[in-house]
């Protein structure tokens, strides 16, 4: 059963192009969750999904960064116009449900802004 | 804000219990105590979770106390490749279910 797939694994970008980051959950999941760990910090939730629906998006910035989780296909996390601080590791996790089922998390991908 | 405080570091000898405590003496009735690990810059990885009873898996367990204000994780032989910092995050259900880091523990597990 494969676990949480991210790609790519490591993308760059140069300032002010747009970054999208893909996650497709394991199966059976329907709850994706993407988190953000800038250098030398700890992990951040930025927004929580469940298909086609945003559930929690209060650790999302207000401007340029979006997701998307739709009825098939992957998550996406979108940065549009991104900056040097955009520069982090974006993790995304799955969960079957929002109970007390335990989330699992892909190996990420590491965004580099030149 | 995080809801949980670890010491921010300790080491213990290969083959040795590893007891990594975790204080969240403001956690709620419907709260549960989950603890994760990150190696290196790996995605974390689930270790184990509890309401208020001790629960056990192959990898580790749960010790949480009868007042839920505190709890301990234990690795009962610890390996080289145990070392990693190890996350005690409160979670709730439902719509905010989201896992809340701190700073966790540095776990050095010394030959």
């Amino acid at each position: 059963n494969a676990g949480v797939m991210q790609n790519p694994r490591h993308l760059v970008r140069r300032r002010g192009q747009e970054a999208r980051l893909r996650c497709s959950p394991m199966k059976g999941h329907s709850h994706v969750y993407w988190y953000r760990q800038l250098p030398e910090e700890g992990l951040k939730f930025m927004v929580y999904l469940q298909k086609e629906n945003i559930i929690d998006e209060s650790g999302m910035p207000k401007e340029r960064f979006s997701a998307e989780f739709p009825k098939e296909g992957p998550s996406i996390l979108r940065i549009q116009q991104v900056v040097r601080g955009d520069s982090a590791a974006y993790f995304c996790a799955s969960s079957r449900d929002n109970s007390n089922q335990p989330q699992h998390f892909g190996d990420g991908t590491r965004l580099s802004i030149l | 804000d995080a809801k949980t405080t670890q010491p921010p570091s300790m080491d213990c000898a290969e083959g040795r219990a590893a007891n990594l405590p975790c204080n969240h003496s403001t956690i709620s009735g419907n709260e549960y105590v989950y603890w994760y690990r990150q190696i290196h810059s790996q995605g974390p990885q689930y270790i184990i979770h509890g309401l208020k009873n001790n629960e056990t898996n192959e990898m580790a367990s749960l010790i949480i106390t009868e007042d839920r204000k505190s709890s301990t994780l234990i690795l009962p032989h610890a390996t080289l490749r145990d070392t990693a910092v190890y996350y005690c995050i409160v979670r709730s259900t439902g719509a905010n279910s989201k896992l809340t880091f701190g700073k966790g523990i540095t776990l050095s597990v010394r030959p």
